[in-house]
């Protein structure tokens, strides 16, 4: 079975300093992989999705996110972060044959430091 | 842009009620998914439908159902209501039934008292 952790349930950042937020996967094949965001009590936001060709994936509000197969990870990257990116973080993996069958890691939640 | 539309936002129903939620997906999109999220968990995938056909099934309990109509909407019945099935419950539609990219709705906050 497919399953997603995200090890840092909680990450405190400075304004302006980078963010890294660990995803790893277990899954048979390369699965298809995305990062949403998820702001209190609002629907998610796909912030990018890998499904193959180069493996340093770009998003929006200037997040990108790398491909490891041999890690079996998708880290999800910004150069430096903004207050409005406090929030909470998913990572998702689904099969190739139903990219919308998604199962979600139990998300980071970021906290950004004035 | 218009996005996924979710009725009710919030509900509140009594253990062993029924409660039925809406989901209006983003015009031309065909293919849509429902989700339930505990307090402080991640989404949980319930079913999807594409073309008014139910394409995958998830964790979803016998005691809900669900159907897509021929507008594409979705609708989300769930009987017999327990206190666990608090959550919110979100919609996403897409394009095409393989769910390349899912645009998520507000969802619908249930609370079962």
């Amino acid at each position: 079975a497919q399953s997603v952790t995200q090890p840092d349930i909680h990450i405190t950042v400075s304004e302006g300093a980078s963010l890294e937020l660990r995803c790893n996967y277990s899954y048979g094949a390369t699965p298809y992989l995305f990062w949403y965001v998820q702001s209190p009590g609002q629907g998610l936001q796909l912030l990018l999705k890998y499904f193959s060709g180069d493996t340093l994936v770009q998003g929006i509000k200037g997040f990108e996110a790398e491909f490891k197969r041999s890690q079996s990870s998708f880290n999800l990257r910004k150069p430096s972060v903004h207050w409005s990116d406090a929030a909470e973080y998913f990572c998702a993996v689904a099969p190739r044959t139903n990219a919308g069958k998604s199962t979600f890691g139990d998300g980071t939640t970021l906290t950004v430091k004035p | 842009a218009a996005g996924v539309i979710q009725s009710p936002r919030h509900l509140i129903k009594e253990k062993r009620e029924t409660a039925t939620l809406k989901c209006y997906p983003i015009p031309r999109h065909d293919t849509v998914y429902w989700y339930q999220q505990g307090p402080g968990q991640d989404p949980q995938f319930l079913i999807s439908f594409y073309e008014k056909m139910q394409s995958d099934k998830g964790s979803i309990p016998d005691r809900f159902s669900a159907q897509q109509f021929s507008d594409y909407h979705s609708e989300l019945n769930m009987s017999s209501l327990e206190l666990g099935d608090s959550a919110l419950y979100f919609c996403a539609s897409s394009l095409g039934g393989r769910g390349y990219e899912q645009y998520f709705g507000p969802g619908t906050r249930l609370t079962v008292t």
